[in-house]
């Protein structure tokens, strides 16, 4: 069974902190993906990151970064310097790396971050 | 526009009745998704298509529910016989084989349902 996790209902922060958003993940399957997502209050889910389950590497984009941890499964995410901009509902995804099987990608909960001025 | 276009963007209806909600894709996207999200929960996969032919059901979607997608292009997803439990944001999302292997889909607004 697949199941992602974010613990994490809600998060308030002031304008220019840094946040981490946690994401726990349970999978059998020893290939698969795991994403961020983006959801403003517009609704639409804007992509944001995918990892590749032998990538443990951590990547930063910009303001954003990512730490992938196999051992705890674990894949958070971190804003640095938040804006008010980053005020969304964030989800994080998973989904098996498939040859013509399942392509759901299973999702948490989300987490919802207000950055305040 | 070219992104991912859902109509209508907001239903109410009487407990019973049917819906249709239409998503348009990306143009040269070939592979369509829809998903529904309940209030404060993630998205969770209803079915997908590649091209017409329909690949995949979630066992959420009941007897009730039906997705087509015609001639490969635009998708409709329609409901008989509403129950209030079926309250909820429709999603839909594209994408070409390269992307979707990798999961990366692009999503439009949703089509919002109210059954009262």
């Amino acid at each position: 069974a697949q199941k992602v996790t974010q613990a994490q209902t809600e998060i308030s922060v002031v304008e220019k902190e840094d946040v981490t958003l946690d994401c726990v993940y349970e999978t059998r399957d020893t290939t698969y993906y795991l994403f961020w997502y983006k959801q403003p209050p517009s609704g639409e889910l804007v992509f944001l990151i995918r990892r590749n389950s032998f990538d443990e590497q951590n990547e930063i984009s910009g303001r954003y970064s990512w730490n992938f941890q196999k051992s705890t499964s674990s894949f958070n995410f971190t804003i640095t310097a938040s804006q008010v901009v980053d005020s969304a509902v964030y989800f994080c995804a998973l989904r098996p790396e498939t040859q013509g099987g399942s392509e759901k990608l299973v999702f948490g909960k989300g987490t919802k971050l207000t950055v305040n001025p | 526009d070219t992104g991912v276009s859902q109509d209508p963007r907001h239903k109410i209806t009487k407990r019973g009745q049917n819906v249709t909600f239409r998503c348009d894709p990306i143009s040269e996207h070939n592979r369509l998704y829809w998903y529904r999200q309940t209030l404060g929960q993630g998205p969770e996969f209803l079915t997908y298509f590649q091209n017409e032919a329909q690949l995949e059901k979630s066992r959420l979607l009941s007897d009730r529910f039906s997705a087509e997608r015609p001639k490969g292009s635009f998708s409709t997803l329609e409901i008989q016989r509403t129950e209030q439990g079926d309250s909820a944001m429709y999603l839909c999302a594209s994408s070409y084989p390269g992307l979707a292997a990798t999961g990366e889909l692009f999503f439009g607004e949703g089509s919002r349902l109210t059954v009262l």
